[in-house]
């Protein structure tokens, strides 16, 4: 049974510190996404690739947050420098393409101090 | 881009009744439309999906219907079940294009 994968699962760190989350897709899927989730915002798309190239990143806040796809088999979103409104859970989904199911990751629930 | 709307944003239920939750979508060119459902501390997971060459699916107990012309599609829940507590969120998509959200409803379903 493929899953989607990320690290850690949680994080705690203080305000200013660099975050890094990772992601591991399912093996084939071409589209791997990121989303935030807050009680207040639902799920928000913060950028999403396609056979590894970012499609659109609109979302994320360009000063502090970047995502790359190093490799197919792995995507990162860091934060820096973190700031407490950035806690929340981010997800990481992927999928065979724009229509095609979303499959989620376990999320990495962050908390900055 | 796509904007997805969903309503009600809370819905409480007695168990064994229907649960109905709506969503519209602003691009005509969209042609997909899943539902996920995320249990509390979980991930979203797709319960159900529909495509816009199909105006109802069933699947037991869950089933959701497509109105093209009017861009908008539902999500119905009957019989429901505390174990159908849960916020549930639709979404829409189009070919090439990024797959965006509503809001979400949250369900809660009274024994």
């Amino acid at each position: 049974d493929a899953r989607v994968t990320q690290t850690p699962r949680d994080k705690v760190t203080e305000m200013g510190q660099e975050v890094t989350m990772r992601c591991q897709p399912i093996l084939g899927h071409n589209t791997v996404f990121w989303y935030r989730q807050t009680m207040m915002q639902g799920l928000e798309l913060l950028a999403y690739f396609r056979n590894r190239a970012p499609l659109d990143d609109s979302g994320m806040p360009k000063d502090r947050f970047s995502a790359e796809m190093p490799d197919a088999t792995l995507a990162t979103l860091k934060i820096q420098p973190s700031e407490p409104r950035d806690s929340a859970v981010y997800f990481c989904a992927s999928s065979w393409g724009s229509i095609e199911t979303q499959y989620f990751g376990p999320g990495t629930r962050l908390l900055v101090l | 881009g796509e904007n997805v709307e969903q309503h009600p944003s809370t819905l409480s239920v007695q168990e064994g009744d229907s649960a109905v939750i709506k969503c519209t979508y602003s691009d005509s060119a969209s042609n997909y439309f899943p539902w996920y459902k995320q249990e509390l501390g979980k991930r979203p997971q797709l319960i159900i999906d529909i495509r816009s060459n199909v105006g109802e699916k069933k699947d037991q107990r869950i089933a959701v219907t497509l109105n093209k012309t009017a861009k908008h599609f539902s999500l119905h829940i009957t019989e429901t079940q505390p174990e159908d507590s849960a916020v549930y969120f639709c979404a829409g998509a189009t070919r090439g294009n990024d797959m965006r959200f509503g809001a979400g409803t949250r369900l809660t379903v009274k024994p």
